[in-house]
C-alpha cells in the first residue's frame, strides 16, 4: 500500500524557517517525481515545488523560488521542503504527492499545518 | 499564464442526479494533461480522473471525464450521497495549475 506521511509543520513567526518531511512507503521510491501543494485555510489547492527521481531537476511556484528548497533521500525514502523567510501568506496545509508523468498526483499525504503568524 | 476556471463555483443537487463540472483553460492544453480531484472536508485531496477522460484506480465508473482543447467536463451520473465534496481540475506536466474549484453540495 502506497502511503506518504508528513511532518514538520508548526507555528513560526514571519522571517522564520521551517523544515517538512515526507515519509514514503509501499512505492519504489526512486522511480518517482515528487510533489508539495499546499492550501491555505478555506482557499484551493495550489502546487509549491517537486523533484525529479534522482533529484537532478527541481521546480518551483515563482513566489516560493529562492525561498524554499526542495529534496529528497532516496535511501531513506524521504522527501524535505525547507522553507526560509517565511510570510504569513505561506501559512497553509503542506501535502506531498507523487507526481506520475501522464496520470497527476495519483497518491496523497495527509498534510502537515503551517502557521506563520507573529 | 494558463489559468483555469471552473464553473460553476456551487453547485446544489440531489442524490441520484447527475452533475456536470466545467473547467475552462485561458489557452489550449493537451487533453493528455489534464486531471480532476476530489477533496472532501479534513482530508487529502484524490485523483479522479487523469488524461482527461481516464479515470484513476478504484474510481466508480459513475464518473466521467471529457473534452479537449480549453473545455474539459466532469460528469456524476448519479450522485451518491459520498460524491458532495470540492472538485477541482489540474493541468500538470510543464506548469501544475489548478482550478480555483467547484463545491458540490447537497440541495
Amino acid at each position: 500500500e502506497v502511503q506518504l506521511v508528513e511532518s514538520g509543520g508548526d507555528l513560526v513567526q514571519p522571517g522564520g524557517s521551517l523544515r517538512l518531511s515526507c515519509a514514503a512507503s509501499g512505492f519504489t521510491f526512486s522511480r518517482y517525481w515528487l510533489t508539495w501543494v499546499r492550501q491555505a485555510p478555506g482557499k484551493g489547492l495550489e502546487w509549491v515545488a517537486n523533484i525529479k527521481e534522482d533529484g537532478s531537476r527541481r521546480e518551483y511556484l515563482d513566489s516560493v523560488k529562492g525561498r524554499f528548497t526542495i529534496s529528497r533521500d532516496n535511501a531513506k525514502e524521504l522527501i524535505f521542503l525547507q522553507m526560509n523567510s517565511l510570510r504569513v501568506e505561506d501559512t497553509a496545509v503542506y501535502y506531498c504527492a507523487r507526481d506520475v508523468d501522464r496520470v497527476g498526483f495519483d497518491y496523497w499525504g495527509q498534510g502537515t499545518l503551517v502557521t506563520v503568524s507573529s | 499564464e494558463l489559468v483555469l476556471t471552473q464553473s460553476p463555483g456551487t453547485l446544489s443537487l440531489s442524490p441520484g442526479e447527475r452533475a456536470t463540472l466545467s473547467c475552462r483553460a485561458s489557452q489550449s492544453i493537451s487533453s493528455l494533461y489534464l486531471a480532476w480531484y476530489q477533496q472532501k472536508p479534513g482530508q487529502a485531496p484524490r485523483l479522479l480522473v487523469y488524461g482527461a477522460s481516464s479515470r484513476a484506480t478504484g474510481i466508480p465508473d459513475r464518473f466521467s471525464g471529457s473534452g479537449s482543447g480549453t473545455d474539459f467536463t466532469l460528469t456524476i451520473s448519479r450522485l451518491e450521497p459520498e460524491d458532495f465534496a470540492v472538485y477541482y481540475c489540474q493541468r500538470y506536466g510543464d506548469s501544475k495549475t489548478f482550478g480555483q474549484g467547484t463545491k458540490l453540495e447537497i440541495k
